[in-house]
């Protein structure tokens, strides 16, 4: 158990239909780091937030967006759903602002259908 | 832009034999982070180590070794005596050293077979 808690493990919704993602990072994380796994285009770094702060930004689409909460714990919406959203959405934390030893989730599974 | 090239996509062996992954990588920046990372067919991805771009140092963690080359720019990963649960999908990455943006190879996925 890597301390870092994804929910839900799954999610089924319809096209066109707007889903929320929650992450609570392992305790003392200030890091929180969003992730999407498909099979075609592999593992994509989303959007970095470091204690409230966005710090970085990846291929992540316009129709998604995250933030981080006062208490660290981190969403990710992700709206007007496509077919290609399919996919695993990783949340990782970490102590440091940089890119370190990162604790990933086990993952929402979200199909568009 | 970064960039990663794991150009393995699969490699099969029997359990006890020593394998080699390799890594290549891209960037324009003089400071940054590597890194490998392990996918087992549970799912979750798991750390296993970074390196900074100015420690050119090999490092062995038990039956795990890595062979940073700054000059092929090349962060390969060997497997000694594998172990049937080193099955699993094993990727490399590389960071920009001040945030988190990071990107990771297409991942090789290592069998090791009894």
């Amino acid at each position: 158990d890597s301390g870092v808690t994804q929910t839900p493990k799954h999610l089924i919704t319809a096209t066109g239909q707007r889903v929320t993602l929650r992450c609570s990072p392992r305790s003392g994380d200030l890091s929180v780091y969003w992730y999407q796994q498909s099979l075609d285009q592999g593992l994509q770094f989303l959007i970095h937030y470091y204690n409230g702060e966005e710090r970085a930004k990846g291929n992540i689409l316009e129709r998604f967006s995250a933030q981080q909460f006062p208490d660290l714990h981190s969403e990710l919406n992700l709206s007007s759903l496509e077919l290609g959203d399919s996919a695993l959405y990783f949340c990782a934390s970490s102590v440091e602002e940089s890119w370190g030893e990162a604790f990933f989730g086990q993952g929402t599974r979200l199909t568009v259908v | 832009a970064q960039k990663v090239t794991q150009a393995q996509t699969e490699i099969s062996v029997v359990e006890k034999e020593d394998v080699t992954l390799d890594c290549v990588y891209e960037t324009r920046d003089t400071t940054y982070y590597l890194f490998w990372y392990k996918q087992p067919p549970s799912g979750e991805l798991v750390f296993l180590i970074r390196r900074n771009s100015f420690d050119e140092q090999n490092e062995i963690s038990g039956r795990y070794s890595w062979n940073f080359q700054k000059s092929t720019s090349s962060f390969n990963f060997t497997i000694t005596a594998s172990q049937v649960v080193d099955s699993a999908v094993y990727f490399c990455a590389l960071s920009e050293a001040r945030a988190g943006k990071s990107t990771f190879g297409d991942g090789t996925t290592l069998t090791v077979k009894p």
